[in-house]
Parts: structure tokens; C-alpha cells; sequence
């Protein structure tokens, strides 16, 4: 069975701080996805690595995939109080091939920032 | 609108009665998928379709979930002789595969299931 870890569960910060969410597993995945979910939605896309080493950023959000392809963080960098929501993690598929986009997702990151 | 639809927003039902999910997917994803959301567990994935066809049915909790796609659009998840343990939100997606094979899935805005 793949795990996802993520960590902190839950993150309090004031506006204009920076913060950083992980996301860690033994196992390998093809892609990880990052979601951010508001209450009452579904989860929505921010972005898909899949290339070990891989850097995306998305404004003043900057994401990576680890070399092994095992773990990832997310960063917010002078966070506001727009960016409250729970940020999950999701492995897509696996090295050994599923090839479609079954996704195992992490426990989930509940971010407040305060004014 | 153009998005995942899922209906009933919300549903309370009594412990032992059957209930039913829908999931209009996005016009042409072939791909769809139930996931589960609970406190403290996170999404669980249960069933993913290609098509009317259910190649991965190994997330379904217990033979008292069952799920169905006809006509490659609209799914169905049943459960019948809900337990309280089945409160959750229920989460459908749906996904195409763009040129450079990657996938992206959609998500609906779940179904809230209270079993009292």
C-alpha cells in the first residue's frame, strides 16, 4: 500500500510569513499533484510535477519534487489570508505502472493565515 | 455549467436504509473516479472507470458499495444498509489525458453523507 505523509497537519500563521508543507513516502510515484480544497468544494489543481528534481512556481507559491521521487514540498512564500484553505498532496499512479491517474493522497494541510 | 456535477449536495439517512450518488461527469472525459473524504482519513479512492467499464474497484470499503457508468457519463455509487461508519463526503472526478499524456482530474463538489 503507498503513504503519503504530510506534514504539519495543521499550520497558524500571520499574513506576510512564509511556510513550507511536506510530503513524504517510501514509495515512488510517477507524478505528484498538489490541490488546495475550500470548504464545501472539491479539491482543485494547482500543479503536477513528475520529473525528479522538478521546480515549479505558481506566483508566490514554489513547488518541488524530490530527486527519488518519493517526497515534495510545498512553499508559500508572504502568505495572505486568501491562501487559507487545506492543501493535499497526491501520488499519481506508481514506478511500477498503473497507467492511469488513480491518485493516493496525503492526510492534508489545514493552512489559516490570520490578518 | 462546464464543471463536475454531483447530486445530492447533502443527504442524512438512517443507519440500514440504502442511498444512491450521482456524478455527471465533464462532456467527453472518458475517465472517473469516486473518492471517499473523512475527518481524520483524508481521500480515499474507491472505484475508477474508463469508460462503462470499472478496471479498479479495489478502494470499495465492503460489498454493501457498489458503483455504475452508463452510456460513458453519468456514475451512480450505492450503498446500501448504510453504517455510520459510512458519514463522509463522497468526491467524483473526472479526467482526459492531454497530448503529452499527463492527466488532470476534475473534482465535483462531493456529496455530504450523514448516516444517523
Amino acid at each position: 500500500t503507498q503513504l503519503l505523509e504530510q506534514s504539519p497537519q495543521f499550520l497558524s500563521i500571520q499574513e506576510g510569513e512564509n511556510l513550507t508543507v511536506y510530503c513524504n513516502s517510501s514509495s515512488v510515484f510517477s507524478s505528484l499533484q498538489w490541490y488546495r480544497q475550500e470548504p464545501g468544494e472539491g479539491p482543485v489543481l494547482l500543479v503536477t510535477v513528475v520529473t525528479g528534481g522538478e521546480v515549479k512556481k505558481l506566483k508566490r507559491l514554489t513547488f518541488q519534487f524530490g530527486d527519488a521521487r518519493k517526497d515534495s514540498s510545498l512553499h508559500i512564500t508572504a502568505a495572505q489570508p486568501g491562501d487559507t484553505g487545506l492543501y493535499l498532496c497526491a501520488g499519481g499512479g506508481n514506478a511500477g505502472g498503473t497507467s492511469y491517474g488513480k491518485l493516493t493522497f496525503g492526510q492534508g494541510t489545514i493552512l489559516t493565515v490570520h490578518p | 455549467g462546464a464543471g463536475v456535477s454531483q447530486s445530492p449536495s447533502n443527504k442524512v439517512t438512517e443507519k440500514g436504509k440504502d442511498v444512491e450518488l450521482r456524478c455527471d461527469p465533464i462532456s467527453g472525459h472518458t475517465a472517473l473516479y469516486w473518492y471517499r473524504q473523512s475527518l481524520g482519513q483524508g481521500l480515499e479512492f474507491l472505484i475508477y472507470f474508463q469508460g462503462n467499464s470499472a478496471p479498479d474497484k479495489s478502494g470499495l470499503p465492503s460489498d454493501r458499495f457498489s458503483a455504475e457508468r452508463t452510456g460513458g457519463s453519468v456514475s451512480t455509487l450505492t450503498i446500501q444498509r448504510t453504517q455510520q461508519e459510512d458519514s463522509a463526503v463522497y468526491l467524483c472526478a473526472s479526467s482526459f489525458r492531454d497530448r503529452g499524456g499527463e492527466e488532470t482530474q476534475y473534482f465535483g463538489p462531493g456529496t455530504r453523507l450523514l448516516v444517523l
